[in-house]
This record gives C-alpha cells, sequence and structure tokens, in this order.
C-alpha cells in the first residue's frame, strides 16, 4: 500500500529565507508526483508536475526534484515571502493520487 | 484551459437530510473524477472514482449507499451524501481527468456543514 508522508509538519521562517519541503514515499511504481498549495479554507492550487522520467521541474522560485529510486521529492522555495503562507501537500499518482500529510509553511515578515 | 467548477462551494444543511454537490469540467471532457474529502487540517482522502456511464468505484471504509456518485455525462458528476449526519460535515474537493493524461484538475471544493 502506498504511503506518502511530508516532514516537516509545519514551518515558520522568516521572510527571505530558502526552504526545503521533503515528501516521501514508499512505491517507487508512480506515473509522476505533483505538489499543491493549499490556501486555509480553499481547494488546491497545483504548483508543480513532475513525470517519473523526470529529475526535476522549475516554475519562478520553485524547484521540485524527485528521485524515484529512493522515494523521495523535495521542493525548494527560494526567497520565501508572507505570501507563501499556506499548507503544501504532494500527491503521487499511481492511476490514483495519494496525497501526503502536507507541510503548514507561515513565513512572517 | 482545464477549469473545473463546483456547486455550491457552501451547504448547510439539517441532520437526516440529503445534499447533492456538482462537480462539472467546463472546457474539457473528463471520462473519469474523483471524489475527495478533507476533515479540518488533516490530508485529502480518496472516496470514489467514477467513470462516466459506469459505477463508481469506492475505496475501502467509504459508505457507497450514503455517498452515492453518478457520472451521467463527460463534463458531470455528482456526490449525494443521504442521511447526512454532523460527522459528515467535512470540506469536499472533486477532480477531473482526461483519458490518456496522467494529470488530474481540481474544483474549489464545497463546505458541507450538517447541523
Amino acid at each position: 500500500k502506498q504511503e506518502v508522508t511530508q516532514i516537516p509538519a509545519a514551518l515558520s521562517v522568516p521572510e527571505g529565507e530558502n526552504l526545503v519541503l521533503n515528501c516521501s514515499f514508499t512505491d517507487s511504481a508512480i506515473y509522476n508526483l505533483q505538489w499543491f498549495r493549499q490556501d486555509p479554507g480553499k481547494g488546491l492550487t497545483s504548483l508543480l508536475l513532475i513525470q517519473s522520467s523526470q529529475r526535476e521541474q522549475t516554475s519562478g522560485r520553485l524547484n521540485a526534484s524527485l528521485d524515484k529510486s529512493s522515494g523521495r521529492s523535495t521542493l525548494y522555495i527560494a526567497a520565501s515571502q508572507p505570501g507563501d503562507s499556506a499548507t503544501y501537500l504532494c500527491a503521487v499518482n499511481t492511476d490514483k493520487l495519494i496525497f501526503g500529510t502536507g507541510t503548514r509553511l507561515q513565513v512572517f515578515p | 484551459g482545464a477549469v473545473v467548477s463546483q456547486h455550491p462551494s457552501r451547504v448547510i444543511c439539517k441532520s437526516g437530510t440529503s445534499v447533492k454537490i456538482e462537480c462539472r469540467s467546463l472546457d474539457f471532457q473528463a471520462t473519469t473524477m474523483f471524489w475527495y474529502r478533507q476533515f479540518p487540517k488533516q490530508s485529502l482522502m480518496l472516496m470514489a472514482t467514477s467513470n462516466e456511464g459506469s459505477k463508481a468505484t469506492y475505496e475501502q471504509g467509504v459508505e457507497k449507499d450514503k455517498f452515492l456518485i453518478n457520472h451521467a455525462s463527460l463534463t458531470l458528476s455528482t456526490l449525494t451524501v443521504t442521511s447526512a449526519h454532523p460527522e459528515d460535515s467535512s470540506f469536499y474537493i472533486c477532480s477531473a481527468r482526461v483519458v490518456g493524461i496522467n494529470e488530474q484538475y481540481f474544483g474549489p471544493g464545497t463546505r458541507l456543514t450538517v447541523t
């Protein structure tokens, strides 16, 4: 059974710091992995999708890497801003999406 | 492109009544739709997968007679919570997938409160 874990569960940092969020999964047989952002009481915003054949994807200040063999993905956020405050979810796609436990990020001015 | 809507965004109903939530793909045809539930400060849990024109496949522990799913067209799936109870209060999110593309597009979610 696929299990997805995210570390840390919560993170509070001052503005400007570079951050690394971690996602690990137990079964490497995935089609792709996706990172989402969720603001309180809102739906999901897709940030990055990495196909199983890819090693990383970049969008603006965000960079996501994937090491399928070790069952790990990281989301790197450069120069964090208060507007980055949200819950970040990773999800692995094995024909259906299995979501991680989430990391609640707070960036303070 | 790839926009998914949900209606209503919020609904309050009394215990014992039924409530229907709609999920629509606005600019594409979705052969498969998914329904998720999210409790406060928890992650999303897949409830069921529905394919157009066939019965939904429910995840273990999800009561199919309580959560009725209908996927009657390539752009619409509905989730009906029957005989709702306060413990059914949750955030329900749908997603849609196009055949041959392994990516899901998510709706904005529906907040259900059962009093």
